[in-house]
């Protein structure tokens, strides 16, 4: 049982690149994340999926895309990398549908991500 | 004025010391609270989980929520060197999304 997973763990873009980032949970669970992580910043969510074929928009979602390719897996695409978007990714999985549920939050080991 | 604030610290401290860490909030509607641990270079981890106001105890650590001055705490007894990580308070209100702290670094040395 891996819990969470992510790949890659590091990856440098240039300006302009565009890349996907893998994330897949083995727990069955409903409710999956995608959270980025600044110096002082805590954790922003940028988008989250409540259950398979849904994605809804979280606090920073501009320069994001997501797909919820099935109840496991759940990808995050920058299209265009700007410096702006250097970062640590984390994607995180609940077993509840309903947002406001307090299962609690699996998170991944994180992608760390530089834009030159 | 984030939502929730928090010490980004460091807070250092002795082996054995007692530990106090806390979050301001501004919404009143917010009545599902947590704390998170995350080791460096790791990803966050559920540590302890309070529903309204209150003290709940788990070992060393003790979480406090006080709705009326939205405050919430987090203790920790006879801190260990292993406890040294950052700390995040996470806030949600039912039906919504969880709000995290920017996280306070605690570092316990022996």
């Amino acid at each position: 049982n891996a819990g969470v997973t992510q790949t890659p763990k590091f990856q440098v873009l240039k300006t302009g690149q565009s890349m996907t980032l893998q994330c897949a949970q083995d727990m069955n669970h409903n409710s999956m994340y995608w959270y980025r992580q600044d110096p002082g910043m805590g954790l922003r969510l940028i988008y989250y999926s409540a259950s398979e074929g849904t994605t809804d928009k979280g606090e920073v979602p501009n320069g994001y895309n997501v797909s919820r390719l099935n109840k496991r897996e759940f990808s995050l695409r920058l299209e265009s990398a700007a410096p702006s978007q250097t970062s640590v990714y984390f994607c995180a999985s609940r077993g509840g549908i309903y947002v406001g549920d307090t299962d609690t939050q699996y998170f991944g080991p994180g992608t760390r991500l530089t834009v030159l | 004025q984030k939502e929730v604030e928090q010490d980004p610290g460091p807070l250092s401290v002795p082996e054995g010391a007692i530990v106090s860490l806390n979050c301001t909030y501004s919404n009143s509607a917010f009545q599902y609270f947590m704390w998170y641990r995350q080791y460096s270079r790791k990803g966050p981890e559920l540590l302890m989980y309070t529903y309204s106001s209150g003290n709940k105890e788990d070992g060393r650590f003790t979480a406090q929520v006080d709705k009326s001055s939205k405050y919430i705490s987090l203790f920790i007894r006879d801190s260990q060197p292993s406890d040294s990580a950052t700390y995040l308070c996470a806030i949600s209100s039912a039906g919504n999304m969880l709000t995290f702290g920017g996280g306070t670094r605690l570092m316990v040395k022996p």
